[in-house]
């Protein structure tokens, strides 16, 4: 069963416009991990925001705030005010425990496209 | 967060003969782990490398096809051998940050002729 989903494959948005874009996941551990990384187009892996199973508010990091639902098992990821350069791809993931340890897992994956 | 290079950045290989990527890391960490991420696809863990003891595989990759070392706490290996065209990815290594988020090299892209 999939893990971490992300239901748009791809995303517009205007420049200077928010977007939102989804992920849900599938866990029955108590203690976990949530993140969103960005993949610009020269493939490195960017870390961008972190949030803990445990944590009652909301993280944000900048522009990016994670909109953390834990009832619902979703994750969401919100940019404000879009800039070109965020035309990237976007990737959820959980750090979850595995056989021997800890093991992150990630989603698809969504393309955004930032339209000037 | 720990800078991380990897060599080579990209290289272009036939189809049998074997590649050894480098990942080295600017300071001392207990853990490495080692991704692939096919042509338009996502990232799956190959391995996680700790010092001093044999590599953990996840399901779908073996240590003949994918051996690894890890020799100290700032380096390690990955070596993709008997090479075919669908091993073609980008192989990243990473190390855990302070939330256990994922510091990643600059990846390695590989192509197989």
């Amino acid at each position: 069963a999939q893990k971490i989903t992300q239901t748009q494959p791809g995303m517009f948005v205007q420049e200077k416009e928010a977007v939102t874009l989804d992920c849900t996941y599938d866990t029955s551990d108590q203690s976990y991990g949530l993140f969103w990384y960005k993949q610009p187009s020269s493939g490195e892996m960017i870390f961008l925001i972190y949030q803990g199973s445990y944590d009652e508010q909301n993280a944000t990091e900048g522009r990016y705030s994670l909109n953390f639902q834990k009832a619902r098992k979703s994750a969401n990821l919100v940019i404000s005010a879009s800039q070109l350069g965020d035309s990237a791809m976007y990737f959820c993931a959980m750090r979850e425990e595995n056989t021997g340890g800890f093991k992150t897992i990630f989603g698809a994956g969504t393309r955004l496209f930032v339209k000037a | 967060s720990a800078v991380i290079s990897q060599k080579p950045s990209r290289d272009i290989c036939q189809r049998g003969t074997s590649l050894t990527i480098q990942c080295q890391v600017d300071s001392q960490v207990t853990m490495m782990f080692w991704y692939r991420q096919q042509p338009g696809q996502s990232l799956t863990l190959i391995a996680t490398a700790n010092q001093g003891s044999e590599a953990t595989y996840e399901s779908g990759f073996v240590i003949d096809k994918f051996p690894i070392s890890r020799p100290n706490l700032t380096f390690s290996t990955l070596t993709v051998s008997n090479m075919s065209p669908e091993d073609s990815s980008i192989y990243l290594c990473s190390v855990d940050g302070p939330r256990y988020e994922q510091y990643f090299g600059p990846g390695t892209r590989l192509t197989v002729t």
